[in-house]
């Protein structure tokens, strides 16, 4: 069964970089059927999705986070990475990753279309000085 | 970029028929997947492409996706409903609704 934690930080500085690791357990990290992905929750405000990332390298990013977030795979640690710079008080959240389905094609390729399933507990960053 | 819009708060008796709606432009045409989240847990996946239930979610969750409204319902409402439900698509790039507060009376 696939399990998920993230860790990182519970502090960053604001203009300074933040950085999340996820740590897959009971499942392929290299697989064709899904994305990972991160998704993040500001106090008192809903879900927003950060990006995704496939196997193979390719990534799909929220345009209004994209110049500052980066999605990367380690397979050898089984690690997904999450990279957000020039961070400020609004990037202070609750930080999600989370399997993401891949259903059908788009932009040349599999396409993040599914569900995300499961979610690991999250990690609580504030971006504070 | 596409929207999709869901009420702030919907307020049902226990035992009753709760209600949660999904907004957007020809959303129909879109795989919408409903999400539970209650405090300091993670969001869980109660229905997704549009109609589909996980095995460990009760038969009680049920949704459909027509037009421009995409529908959540949950039937005989239990206390352990109460949580806050969002819908997801895609369409370009991943799109949260922002999220319905369930209040079981």
């Amino acid at each position: 069964q696939l399990q998920l934690q993230e860790s990182g930080p519970g502090l960053v500085k604001p203009s300074e970089t933040l950085s999340l690791t996820c740590s897959v357990s009971g499942a392929s990290i290299r697989s064709s059927d899904y994305f990972w992905g991160w998704i993040r929750q500001p106090p008192g405000k809903g879900l927003e999705w950060i990006g995704s990332l496939y196997y193979d390298g390719r990534s799909h990013y929220n345009p209004s986070l994209k110049s500052r977030v980066t999605i990367s795979i380690d397979p050898s640690k089984k690690e997904i990475s999450l990279k957000v710079t020039s961070t400020i008080a609004a990037d202070t959240a609750i930080y999600y990753c989370a399997r993401h389905w891949a259903v059908g094609y788009c932009s040349g390729g599999s396409c993040p279309r599914g569900r995300f399933d499961p979610w690991g507990p999250g990690t609580l960053v504030a971006v504070s000085s | 970029s596409y929207e999709v819009t869901q009420p702030l708060s919907v307020s049902v008796a226990l035992g009753q028929t709760a209600t949660i709606t999904c907004g957007g432009y020809n959303i129909g045409s879109q795989n919408v997947h409903w999400y539970q989240h209650k405090p300091g847990q993670a969001p869980v996946v109660v229905i997704y492409r549009d109609t589909n239930r996980p095995s460990e979610i009760p038969e009680r969750f049920s949704a459909s996706n027509l037009g421009n409204t995409a529908t959540l319902t949950i039937s005989r409402v239990q206390l352990e409903d109460e949580a806050d439900y969002y819908c997801q698509v895609w369409e370009t790039s991943v799109v949260f609704g922002g999220g319905t507060k369930l209040t079981v009376l």
